[in-house]
């Protein structure tokens, strides 16, 4: 089976870092997505981690620890624009991705 | 130039009637999926499809009924709307290269209500 837990919410203000803690149970583990969405908005792809470390691209990072069943995601210069909701989605063996019930990240000035 | 796409975006429709939600992806992707977001924002995927071929069919009524008439396409269709099937629906595409999922492409979702 499979179960992924992340914080429901979150809030932060402009220019800050946040973390984003996503932890994770699978019986086939094949990567790990973050994805963002905003409201009323498709999921969009943020970054996938498959092997252990950190993945950065610009202001965001992901970092993956398998054995920890555990990731992140790290904002840093938060933006208004930032506001969102983040879903850490697992990428199980075969086609499936299931998808954690997201973080909604509030940032304010 | 849409990546992927669904018609309509929004759908507003009486209990009981039998509607159909369309998705077309121009990515060349062999894979496409329907998921359904509920109103607590929890994505779940329903169906997946690969080169055509149903891969994926989660514990879905058989009131819902994919059909992908090529691999650029993937349509839902819905009989006998009920109440709790309104939701947010969202169509994705990836390429799938061996047993490894690549990155999803969502379309932009459709809305829909049952009255």
């Amino acid at each position: 089976g499979q179960n992924i837990d992340q914080p429901t919410e979150m809030t932060a203000t402009e220019g800050a870092i946040v973390q984003i803690n996503c932890t994770y149970q699978t019986s086939g583990f094949n990567g790990l997505f973050w994805y963002q969405q905003h409201a009323g908005e498709a999921p969009t792809f943020l970054s996938y981690n498959v092997l252990d470390g950190l993945e950065e691209k610009g202001r965001f990072s992901s970092f993956l620890s398998r054995s920890k069943g555990y990731s992140y995601l790290l904002l840093k210069e938060l933006q208004m624009k930032d506001s969102a909701s983040y879903l850490c989605v697992l990428n199980q063996a075969g086609t499936a991705l299931i998808f954690g019930k997201g973080t909604t990240l509030s940032v304010s000035s | 130039d849409t990546a992927v796409s669904q018609t309509p975006k929004y759908l507003v429709t009486q209990m009981g009637n039998d509607k159909s939600i369309k998705c077309e992806q121009n990515l060349g992707h062999d894979t496409m999926y329907w998921y359904k977001q509920d109103s607590k924002k929890f994505l779940k995927i329903m169906f997946s499809y690969n080169n055509k071929e149903l891969i994926i069919n989660e514990t879905v009524p058989n009131r819902f009924s994919p059909k992908s008439p090529d691999k650029a396409h993937l349509n839902l269709h819905i009989n006998s709307l009920e109440l709790g099937d309104s939701a947010v629906y969202f169509c994705a595409s990836s390429y799938t290269s061996g047993r490894a999922v690549n990155e999803q492409f969502f379309g932009p979702g459709t809305r829909l209500t049952v009255l």
